[in-house]
């Protein structure tokens, strides 16, 4: 299987905090994971591309202050808001990548999502 | 670069009969392309996948998709629609060049299924 899990599930913050978000790859190991952001009702948008061991790819027009990326490990990523403003509250989910299949390397295995509030 | 657009963003089917929710595609290189399903408040699980094998792809729940390359196509579809299937769907393109594994998706599809 490959399985992503994220905590927390669901999170309200007051306007000013940070909060973190984890993403674990549960029974594989990811040397990249990604961080999209959906507003209700649209699309995922990619956020950032995070690299084991290195720094992320950022999207443009993402602020990489804000959203920090953090890939310590080959099964967990995480993903801190700074910060947080109500404009911030968003449903964040993330995916991992499964190596070692070479032809299907775009497969992404997504993770159930973490819904922010900011009050 | 690369697009997809869905064609419809609400699809209503009564149980029983068949579904079609419409993408295309626009890519600079050779596409893969999947179809996700999202269900409340929940992440996403791909329902099939085409990476340049046949071009009629069966995935789970009795879903399949066809490409077509002459009209930048990859209809999801259904035989016969079951109320469990109600939830957004999206589809999805990444070009098949080496190293970039940027997924773009489609703005999305809510299919509602009547009893």
């Amino acid at each position: 299987g490959a399985v992503v899990s994220q905590h927390p599930s669901w999170v309200i913050c007051k306007s000013g905090t940070s909060v973190k978000i984890e993403c674990r790859s549960l029974d594989f190991q990811a040397t990249t994971m990604f961080w999209y952001r959906q507003f209700p009702k649209q699309s995922l948008m990619l956020m950032a591309t995070s690299n084991e061991g290195s720094k992320a790819t950022y999207e443009q027009g993402v602020e990489k202050d804000k959203f920090l990326i953090n890939h310590a490990s080959l099964t967990l990523s995480t993903l801190t808001v700074t910060s947080a403003h109500p404009e911030d509250s968003s449903f964040y989910i993330c995916s991992a990548r499964k190596p070692g299949l070479a032809k299907l390397s775009y497969e992404q295995y997504f993770g159930p999502g973490t819904r922010l509030t900011v009050t | 670069a690369q697009s997809v657009t869905q064609l419809d963003s609400h699809v209503s089917v009564s149980e029983g009969t068949p579904v079609l929710l419409r993408c295309n595609y626009s890519s600079s290189y050779s596409p893969s392309l999947f179809w996700y399903v999202q269900h409340p408040n929940k992440g996403l699980q791909l329902l099939l996948k085409y990476t340049s094998a046949a071009t009629l792809v069966k995935g789970i729940n009795g879903f399949e998709a066809e490409f077509k390359k002459s009209e930048t196509s990859f209809h999801l579809t259904k035989p016969s629609a079951h109320m469990s299937d109600a939830a957004e769907y999206f589809c999805v393109v990444t070009p098949s060049n080496f190293g970039n594994e940027k997924l773009t998706f489609g703005t999305g599809t809510r299919l509602t299924i009547i009893p």
